[in-house]
């Protein structure tokens, strides 16, 4: 166990909509990361927030947002959903902002349908 | 943009034998490289990472290989177990050590990894 917690762990939602994935970082950790996991584009990086701050921005879709809360956790929305925007979505966390010091969480497996 | 690629998509292996499982990279301003570990339904694990002032960095029953001349990275596994039945990733970044440190992670596309009984 990563100490690092995602919900919903499933998501089936339709075309149009509108969802919100949830992580809870590790006790301590002030990095959040999400990447997002499918078969074509395998792993890629979307957001980094860093203590309530946006940090570092990668391949996300403007369809796409994120925030830090004053607590820690994070809130990925994901909006006008896509049929291709089916995939793992995986949150990480590290103490500082150094990536390479991140752990995973279980991820959501988000289904449009 | 660069990326981190591997060679290999599966990569099937007998129980006890030694594994290798092989990257490669092309930014050659990565100074931080990864071994993920991911089963299925589950998040990637750490496996190892090694520095780019490394070439070599050993674990528990993983070994990790840096080759910068050819940006080359490769995970050796020893006496391979049913349990190291999994999809491994490479993966790496510029570290605060370089400047670097709030890109993420740039991952390759993974290498699944069968053991043969």
């Amino acid at each position: 166990d990563s100490g690092v917690t995602q919900t919903p762990k499933h998501l089936i939602t339709a075309t149009g909509q509108r969802v919100t994935l949830r992580c809870s970082p590790r006790s301590g950790d002030l990095s959040v990361y999400w990447y997002q996991q499918s078969l074509d584009q395998g792993l890629q990086f979307l957001i980094q927030y860093y203590n309530g701050e946006e940090r570092a921005k990668g391949n996300i879709l403007e369809r796409f947002s994120a925030q830090q809360f004053p607590d820690l956790h994070s809130e990925l929305n994901l909006s006008s959903l896509e049929l291709g925007d089916s995939a793992l979505y995986f949150c990480a966390s590290s103490a500082t902002w150094a990536t390479h010091e991140a752990f995973f969480g279980q991820g959501t497996r988000l289904t449009v349908v | 943009g660069e990326s981190v690629g591997l060679h290999l998509p599966t990569l099937s292996v007998q129980e006890g034998d030694n594994s290798i499982i092989n990257c490669a990279y092309s930014n050659s301003a990565s100074d931080y490289f990864i071994w993920y570990k991911q089963e299925s339904g589950k998040g990637p694990q750490f496996i190892i990472d090694i520095r780019s002032n490394m070439d070599k960095r050993q674990g528990q029953r993983v070994t990790v290989l840096l080759n910068k001349t050819v940006k080359h990275l490769s995970l050796q596994i020893a006496a391979t177990q049913p349990g190291d039945s999994a999809v491994y990733f490479c993966a790496e970044t510029s570290t605060p050590y370089s400047g670097g440190g709030a890109d993420g992670l740039t991952f390759g596309k993974g290498t699944h990894l069968i053991i043969q009984p």
